[in-house]
Parts: C-alpha cells; structure tokens; sequence
C-alpha cells in the first residue's frame, strides 16, 4: 500500500458524459501527478500540482482539467467523454515534486 | 516530451540468470532519471531517483548506473527470482521541474 487513494475503484459511463476522479496524496505529499494508460499503451503524464498550484503539463487534452484543494487532495475531470478516454488512469504523489513518486492503485474508465 | 528509449522490450531469463537493460534519453536539459517497477494489476513502485552523472545506486540485487552526459542509465538484476518478474519502468525528467516521460518499458520474465 503506497498510502495513495484513488477512488472510484471503476468507473463505466458514457459517450459525451462527464466524470471526476479523486486522489488523496500520501500525507506529507504536496505534489500530485496525474498519468493515463491506454491500452497497449504505456505511461502518458497529464498533468501535476505542487501545493496548490499547477506546475507541468503533459499531454492533457482540453477536455481534461484538474486541480488540487487545499487539503492536498486532487481531482480530475474529464468531460465530452469519447470512447478513446477508456483508460487506467492513476494519480501518483512525491514529498516535494522531485523525489520519487508513489502510485496510487488506478482509477479504470469504460467509456461505452 | 522527451524521446526515452528502453531496451529490450522485453526479456526471458531463468532463475538465477543476471541481466541488464537500458534506457535511452536526450542528454540535453537533464534533471533527473528515475526507474520503476511494474508488476501485473499492481501500480508502479520507485526504485530508483538519480540525478547525478556518475551514480549508482543498490537496493539488494538490483542496480542502476546513470550517464548523463550521453543520455542513458542501465538496471542490473543480478540473480534474477521469479518474483523479479514486471516491467521495468525508466523516466527521465527536464526542465526547471519535474516534467516526466515514461519509456514504454522492458518487460522481465524469469523462469524458474
């Protein structure tokens, strides 16, 4: 157990919907990542926050926006959802955005 | 987005065996490298942070050395177990922060 939440678990929706998928950073993380696999695919970074505030993106489409609170904690939303958004999506966590990142277990979005 | 290469793809091994793979990057903007593991319907464990050309790092019969001067950083397993079995994540960073690139991975099975 990395200490990093993620939930929902699963998460079937579909076409043209909206959805939003939470993380909880480990405590005495302030930087969250956000990272989606494809199928076949490997690791695509989205986006990352440190304390509050962005700091990199990735290849995040403009569909996709997410923020993370004062509380540390992370959310992303994906809306206009097309069935290509099907994807693992993890949120992983670092003490200070430089160090090593801990994983979250992964969201799993079935885009129908 | 950095260009990161790993290879091989992937790789059978028998237990016992010792292996190594690469990694490949653009030297140029270096920050750090970090290398990964994955194993099947888990989420990816930090194995290494490197940052400096010339490091080595161990942790038990697993290795890492980093070239940053000519872009690439090697992992060890030296009497590779079953349990070594995953995929072999390496991701290097640029830039003032930490923007990360995953490569797609060297894909480990051994064999007892």
């Amino acid at each position: 157990d990395s200490g990093v939440t993620q939930t929902p678990k699963h998460l079937i929706t579909a076409t043209g919907q909206r959805v939003t998928l939470r993380c909880s950073p480990r405590s005495g993380d302030l930087s969250v990542y956000w990272y989606q696999q494809s199928l076949d695919q490997g690791l695509q970074f989205l986006i990352q926050y440190y304390n509050g505030e962005e700091r990199a993106k990735g290849n995040i489409l403009e569909r996709f926006s997410a923020q993370q609170f004062p509380d540390l904690h992370s959310e992303l939303n994906l809306s206009s959802l097309e069935l290509g958004d099907s994807a693992l999506y993890f949120c992983a966590s670092s003490v200070d955005g430089f160090n090593e990142q801990f994983f979250g277990p992964g969201t799993r979005l079935t885009v129908l | 987005i950095l260009n990161v290469e790993q290879s091989p793809q992937s790789l059978h091994v028998q237990e016992g065996d010792s292996t190594n793979f690469t990694c490949s990057f653009p030297s140029s903007n270096f920050y750090a490298l970090h290398w990964y593991r994955w194993e099947t319907a888990k989420s990816p464990e930090a194995l290494f942070v490197m940052t400096l050309n010339g490091d080595e790092k161990k942790k038990g019969r697993i290795s890492a050395t980093l070239n940053t001067k000519e872009g690439y950083s090697y992992l060890y397993i030296k009497g590779s177990q079953p349990e070594d079995s995953a995929t072999y994540l390496c991701a290097p960073s640029a830039g003032g922060y930490q923007k990360v690139t995953f490569g797609t991975g060297t894909k480990l099975q051994v064999i007892p």
